[in-house]
C-alpha cells in the first residue's frame, strides 16, 4: 500500500524567511501528488497539484513545489513568506488512475510576524 | 454557491449513542469522502463512494457506516462500536476518475463524553 510521510511536523520561521516542506512517498507506480492547506478556521483548500509534465509547479500565493521521481518526493516551497502563511500542510498522494487520496501526518507552520 | 456543506459544525454525544454526521455538495460531482482528521495523524479515509447506490471501505471503516442514496448527499453514521469516535470529521467530493483533486467541507467536530 501506498504511504505519505511529511517529516517536519512544525515549523516556526520569521516572516520574509524561505519555506521548504518536505513530503515523500512511497509507491512504484504513475502518482498524482497533491498539497493542501489548511488555515485556522478554514476549510482544508488545493495548493497545487501535479499531475504530468513539468515536474516544477506553481500553485496559488506563491507557492511551488517540484516533483522528483528518483527521489519520491515532492517538497513545497515558498521563497518569503508572510504572517498569513500560518497553517498546516497537507501532502497527498492519489495513484494514477486511482481514485482515492493517501495523506501525510501534516506540517503547522507558524509564522512569526 | 456551489461547495459541500457539513452539519452541525459541533456535535456532543453520550458514550454508546450512534450519531450521523451529514454532508451535501451541490457541485455535481460523482464521488463523495468521508475522512478523520486527528493531531498529527493527517486525514484518514473512513469511506468513498464513486457512484450513486455504491460505496466502499477506506482504511479506517471500523466503527461507522454510510449510505449513498443521493448524488448530492453521503452521510456519516459514527456507530457505539467505533472505540474512539471524538474527533474532526471532513467530508469531501470529486469529478472522479483520473484526475482525482477533492473539494473539503468545514468539518464538523464530534466530541463523545
Amino acid at each position: 500500500a501506498q504511504s505519505v510521510s511529511q517529516h517536519n511536523h512544525h515549523v516556526i520561521l520569521s516572516e520574509a524567511a524561505s519555506l521548504e516542506l518536505g513530503c515523500n512517498y512511497s509507491y512504484g507506480g504513475t502518482v498524482n501528488l497533491f498539497w493542501y492547506v489548511q488555515y485556522p478556521g478554514q476549510h482544508l483548500q488545493l495548493l497545487l497539484k501535479y499531475f504530468s509534465g513539468d515536474p516544477l509547479v506553481k500553485g496559488i500565493k506563491g507557492f511551488e513545489a517540484e516533483f522528483i521521481k528518483s527521489k519520491f518526493s515532492f517538497n513545497l516551497r515558498k521563497p518569503s513568506v508572510q504572517w498569513s502563511d500560518t497553517a498546516e500542510y497537507f501532502c497527498a498522494l492519489d495513484k494514477a488512475a486511482g481514485n482515492k487520496l493517501t495523506f501525510g501526518g501534516g506540517t503547522r507552520v507558524l509564522v512569526k510576524p | 454557491d456551489g461547495g459541500i456543506t457539513q452539519s452541525p459544525k459541533y456535535l456532543f454525544r453520550k458514550e454508546g449513542q450512534n450519531v450521523t454526521l451529514s454532508c451535501e455538495q451541490n457541485l455535481n460531482h460523482d464521488a463523495m469522502y468521508w475522512y478523520r482528521q486527528d493531531p498529527g495523524q493527517g486525514l484518514r479515509l473512513i469511506y468513498y463512494s464513486q457512484i450513486v447506490n455504491d460505496f466502499q471501505k477506506g482504511d479506517i471503516a471500523e466503527g461507522y457506516s454510510v449510505s449513498r442514496e443521493k448524488k448530492e448527499s453521503f452521510p456519516l453514521t459514527v456507530t457505539s462500536a467505533q472505540k474512539n469516535p471524538t474527533a474532526f470529521y471532513l467530508c469531501a467530493s470529486s469529478i472522479g476518475g483520473q484526475y482525482n483533486e477533492q473539494f473539503f467541507g468545514p468539518g464538523t467536530r464530534l466530541t463523545v463524553l
